[in-house]
């Protein structure tokens, strides 16, 4: 069975640092990987995801992930971050088979500090 | 579009009382989906839909039903409310025709139960 794990609940960083949002996922077949952003009091919608091909994705408001499958990691980073990025971040994972039911981390509290 | 739309945004619920959450949307999207979040938990399914009249049951299905008669609506039923149903109720779509798997979320019910 698919899971996700989220290496860290809440992230606190400064305005204009970098940042990387660590995800881990287990599945013993391809899988489909995204991270989704919640802003407060709004629903998720989607950051980036990783479908196939180049393991380097980039996504919307400057953020890139990369796919590594030897260590089955998806990690989301940007280079320089902006108070607007503080949310929670979510990442997630589909697998290839048919099925399309998606399983949540538990997700990253990102706090980004003036 | 309006993509995917929730009502109500609020409600406080008594103990015992049932409610239905709505949930429509407007991209002919076949597949459905009703996730709670709970702090520190993420996204857990509740109940999904492949198609209209077709229902499943997700991870957290007790206390709770569903239906599904049009492709546009997929209503969540609260019988008798219970303290551990407080949470924030998401609903979500994806077309289904495709193994992207990118889902659209409504922007979410926050339920209470006293």
């Amino acid at each position: 069975a698919q899971s996700v794990t989220q290496l860290d609940s809440q992230v606190p960083v400064f305005e204009e640092a970098p940042v990387e949002l660590r995800c881990n996922y287990s599945s013993s077949v391809s899988v489909y990987l995204f991270w989704y952003v919640q802003y407060p009091n709004q629903g998720l919608q989607l950051l980036l995801k990783y479908l196939s091909g180049s393991t380097l994705v980039k996504g919307i408001n400057g953020f890139e992930a990369e796919f590594n499958k030897s260590q089955t990691s998806f990690h989301l980073r940007k280079p320089s971050v902006h108070i607007s990025d503080t949310a929670e971040y979510f990442c997630a994972v589909s697998e290839d088979t048919g099925g399309f039911k998606t399983i949540f981390g538990a997700g990253t509290r990102l706090f980004v500090k003036a | 579009n309006a993509g995917v739309t929730q009502t109500p945004k609020f409600r406080i619920l008594k103990i015992g009382q049932s409610m239905t959450l709505q949930c429509t949307q407007d991209m002919n999207h076949n597949y459905m989906y009703w996730y709670r979040q709970d702090p520190g938990m993420g996204l857990k399914l509740i109940y999904y839909s492949v198609g209209a009249g077709i229902t499943d049951k997700g991870e957290v299905p007790n206390g709770y039903n569903v239906s599904r008669s049009t492709t546009e609506d997929f209503p969540l039923r609260l019988e008798l409310a219970a303290p551990s149903q407080t949470s924030v109720y998401f609903c979500a779509s994806t077309s289904g025709t495709d193994a992207f798997h990118e889902q659209f979320f409504g922007p979410g019910t926050r339920l209470t139960v006293l």
